[in-house]
């Protein structure tokens, strides 16, 4: 079975100012690492994923994460954050089916 | 065009009573997804179909019923609706599985329901 923890319920932060969401998985098989945005009263749009290969990988509007093996982490990253990022973050798993397994949401909250 | 859409948008309807909601796909997948995320914002899966073949059933009162009628089409319906069935739910496609792994699921907007 799989798991996710996201360890912050929220995050303020600057306009410009970088940001880090922290995501820590558990997993028995191979994982397969998403982060997904839901802006207000929206659906979620995937930001990126892992699936294997590079452990650095790089989704949109500039935003990347890191695979940690070792450390059972994916967390996400921006070097400088804007108003528009204002949004919930969610960190999935999947043990390699179409089962998505959803942490309980980063709600990062830009200030100007 | 917008990939998935669900109607309606905003559902208010009181206890008892039987919904549904509809969802469309136009992205040409062959699995979709019904999700349930409640007031804390958290989401979690309760069906999926491939094909209109039901692949994921999480432990969900049997009130609710996904029906796919074609792969393009996946349907919820709910039955005797409860205080605790107010959520947003959410719809969702994707390719499946493949040899690369799982396959980006897209969502639609998400359907707001409260159960008076």
């Amino acid at each position: 079975a799989q798991s996710v923890t996201q360890l912050d319920s929220q995050v303020p932060v600057f306009e410009e100012a970088p940001v880090e969401l922290r995501c820590n998985y558990s997993s028995s098989v191979s994982v397969y690492l998403f982060w997904y945005v839901q802006y207000p009263n929206q659906g979620l749009q995937l930001l990126l994923k892992y699936l294997s290969g590079s452990t650095l990988v790089k989704g949109i509007n500039g935003f990347e994460a890191e695979f940690n093996k070792s450390q059972t982490s994916f967390h996400l990253r921006k070097p400088s954050v804007h108003i528009s990022d204002t949004a919930e973050y969610f960190c999935a798993v999947s043990g390699g089916t179409d089962k998505l397994i959803f942490g309980t949401g980063t709600r990062l909250q830009v200030f100007p | 065009d917008t990939a998935v859409s669900q109607t309606p948008k905003y559902l208010v309807t009181q206890m008892g009573n039987d919904k549904s909601i509809k969802c469309e796909q136009n992205l040409g997948h062959d699995t979709m997804y019904w999700y349930k995320q409640d007031s804390k914002k958290f989401l979690k899966i309760m069906f999926s179909y491939n094909n209109k073949e039901l692949i994921i059933n999480e432990t969900v009162p049997n009130r609710f019923s996904p029906k796919s009628p074609d792969k393009a089409h996946l349907n919820l319906h709910i039955n005797s609706l409860e205080l605790g069935d107010s959520a947003v739910y959410f719809c969702a496609s994707s390719q499946g599985t493949g040899t690369s792994g799982p396959g980006t699921q897209y969502f639609g907007p998400g359907t707001r329901l409260l159960v008076l």
